[in-house]
């Protein structure tokens, strides 16, 4: 297992271009999680999938902000029209809550560093 | 809905002396707590987590965390740190039978001096 994994590492767009991230989680893990995480601050929840339903959006994620997890697999975040505001890292994670009696961790990628100018 | 607290924003020691990054939360109901670090350009990794049983759980690396539930705490602590422990710690919380999406503190930068 190669853990999970984010694609890009950085993405650098001027403002009003739109951007796609990619989170491959971990295989067995049937949750994916997206954060946002800005400079001094923990990771803040944006929304989550169950296999390749989205359960929960959070406030944060704004009518230009969308994800996907089509098979259940990997996931997409898309942000549209993007604002010098969305510069941040972006971390996605998974987790198996249930597993072996535990599983409420999580695993986190890398993430993308946006930087909007 | 549960929140975390961790007031140290910065935490500087010297190498080989004892630290301690305090952790706070409020919640209701029953917890899972966790203890994640975060390297420089990296993504979070767990140190440890506290889901049930003994109050006391430690990491592989030397460090150690106590659940005191009276006070609501999760403070992880080191005896003896290394310059390699420089890093930022951020603490967590779940509430157990909830949608196990946890609540992250903001993060204690600890930086060890030689």
């Amino acid at each position: 297992d190669t853990g999970v994994s984010q694609d890009p590492r950085h993405k650098i767009t001027k403002r009003g271009q739109n951007v796609t991230f990619r989170c491959d989680p971990i295989s067995e893990h049937n949750r994916l999680y997206w954060y946002r995480q800005t400079l001094g601050q923990g990771p803040e929840f944006l929304t989550y999938f169950q296999n390749e339903a989205q359960l929960e959006k959070s406030r944060l994620l704004s009518d230009r902000f969308s994800a996907e997890r089509p098979k259940g697999s990997f996931s997409t975040l898309e942000i549209q029209r993007t604002e010098q505001g969305d510069s941040a890292m972006y971390l996605c994670a998974s987790s198996s809550p249930g597993l072996a009696g535990g599983g409420y961790e999580q695993y986190f990628g890398p993430g993308t560093r946006l930087t909007v100018t | 809905a549960q929140s975390v607290t961790q007031l140290d924003s910065q935490v500087p020691v010297f190498e080989e002396a004892p630290v301690e990054l305090r952790c706070n939360y409020s919640s209701s109901v029953s917890v899972y707590l966790f203890w994640y670090v975060q390297y420089p350009n990296q993504g979070l990794q767990l140190l440890l987590k506290y889901l049930s049983g003994s109050t006391l759980v430690e990491s592989i690396n030397g460090f150690e965390a106590e659940f005191n539930k009276s006070q609501t705490s999760f403070h992880l602590r080191k005896p003896s740190v290394h310059i390699s422990d420089t890093a930022e710690y951020f603490c967590a919380v779940i509430l157990s039978g909830g949608s196990y999406i946890p609540t992250f503190g903001r993060g204690t930068s600890l930086i060890v001096h030689p």
